[in-house]
């Protein structure tokens, strides 16, 4: 059974560098066909697609955000990183780490339950 | 970016019903690299569809995508009360994005 877990700061000041955890079981980093990235919905409104890791440590990001985005992934930990400088308020909301495969077409098979991040000061 | 418009914005059905949700996009999908979800209050999403077509699992048969290139639709036979929620659809090419999203409403 595969489940994924998000972790960090609930809140963190404008300007600040916002750094979250995924850590993920049942299954391996290192497989094959494995995408891992993250999601955010600002409250009330549509997901939007941040950042990706493959397996192979290929990397993807939203265009708009790249220069603010990074994403790691710790195969010894199973857990993939997310940091994100120059946070803002309209960053406000919930973080998601998500599982794709190559075999579901990049389709979001399995969500973390989301974490809420706010940003203000 | 390739931006997906679903509509309509809501859907007023009563349970019994049939919903068809439409998803279209402003360029070609690539491979067909459409998926659908639903989402309900306070929960993640959840993928009903894959690849246009596909069913996830453990997602009945009522739930059925289709379509190809700029325009797919999901079709809901038969809605059961857990199926009023909110429906995304994703396209998953060379940079991810979501449509808006479709309420269906009781």
């Amino acid at each position: 059974q595969i489940t994924l877990k998000e972790s960090g700061p609930a809140l963190v000041k404008p300007t600040q560098t916002l750094t979250l955890t995924c850590t993920l079981s049942g299954l391996s980093l290192s497989s094959n066909g494995v995408q891992v990235g993250w999601i955010r919905q600002p409250p009330e409104k549509a997901p939007e697609w941040l950042a990706l890791i493959y397996w192979d440590d290929q990397k993807r990001y939203r265009p708009a955000l790249k220069n603010r985005l990074t994403i790691t992934q710790d195969r010894s930990k199973n857990q993939v990183v997310l940091t994100m400088t120059n946070m803002a308020p309209v960053d406000t909301g919930t973080y998601f780490c998500a599982h794709s495969t190559v075999a579901s077409r990049g389709g979001i098979d399995h969500w973390g339950p989301g974490t809420r991040v706010t940003v203000s000061s | 970016e390739n931006v997906l418009t679903q509509s309509p914005g809501t859907l007023s059905l009563s349970p019994g019903e049939g919903a068809t949700l439409s998803c279209r996009a402003s360029q070609t999908v690539p491979g067909n690299y459409l998926h659908w979800y639903q989402q309900k209050p306070g929960q993640a999403p959840r993928l009903l569809i894959y690849g246009a077509s596909t069913r996830a699992t453990g997602i009945p048969d009522r739930f059925r995508g289709s379509g190809s290139g700029t325009y797919f639709t999901l079709t809901i036979r038969r809605l059961e009360p857990e199926d009023f929620a909110v429906y995304f659809c994703q396209q998953s090419g060379s940079s991810p994005t979501f449509g808006q999203g479709t309420k269906l409403d009781i």
